[in-house]
């Protein structure tokens, strides 16, 4: 039991570079989530979705795409990236009602 | 749409004494909330729930919670803080009116346990 896989786990990029952050989850959830953790402001979202299909902005959208490819995979997409979006990023998966389950997390740097 | 506050940033207390952790939430009127710990350099894990069954949530390593409604608060406690107890905090609220269930995240609290 896998649970929700992410990689990259560590990414070093450079300014304007584009990078493909992967999610999947075996456990047949609907809803994915992207979420970036920064320090003294918790998990902000990112973007969601809430089916196969489907995706939506949350918090902090800007700089960033998505794809849900199928029910299984969520990627999260930098198109040029700054060091703003220096961050440590999750995925997460889950439905209402019963517990978040995350990936363990990238860590981003972009110089 | 639903929002969350922990009251403090940091929280420091000795090793033997009691921890308390202060989330106060807004929501509609059924929200799910949760207590999630991160340890350094790890990933986030659940610590306990609240899904409207009893008010008073146990939780793993002796933590546990309380909901109160009037007060709009779900307090994180343990009677005796160990060692291993230093991690930062996220009390987490979830709209079950929501009908996907985003997950709003407290900024979090950095608990640090002194000998």
């Amino acid at each position: 039991n896998a649970g929700v896989t992410q990689t990259p786990k560590f990414q070093v990029l450079k300014t304007g570079q584009s990078m493909t952050l992967q999610c999947a989850q075996d456990m047949n959830h609907n809803s994915m989530y992207w979420y970036r953790q920064d320090p003294g402001m918790g998990l902000r979202l990112i973007y969601y979705s809430a089916s196969e299909g489907t995706t939506d902005k949350g918090e902090v959208p800007n700089g960033y795409n998505v794809s849900r490819l199928n029910k299984r995979e969520f990627s999260l997409r930098l198109e040029s990236a700054a060091p703003s979006q220096t961050s440590v990023y999750f995925c997460l998966t889950g439905h209402l009602n019963t517990e978040a389950f995350f990936g363990q997390g990238t860590r981003l740097t972009v110089v | 749409a639903q929002s969350v506050t922990q009251l403090d940033s940091h929280v420091s207390v000795s090793e033997g004494t009691p921890v308390l952790l202060r989330c106060n939430y807004s929501s509609s009127y059924s929200p799910s909330l949760f207590w999630y710990v991160q340890h350094p350099n790890k990933g986030l894990q659940l610590l306990l729930k609240y899904t409207s069954a009893a008010t008073l949530v146990k939780g793993i390593n002796g933590f546990e919670a309380e909901f109160k409604k009037s007060e709009t608060s779900f307090h994180l406690t343990k009677p005796s803080a160990h060692m291993s107890d230093a991690a930062e905090y996220f009390c987490v609220v979830s709209d079950r009116a929501d009908s996907w269930g985003k997950l709003q995240f407290g900024a979090g609290t950095q608990v640090v346990v002194t000998p």
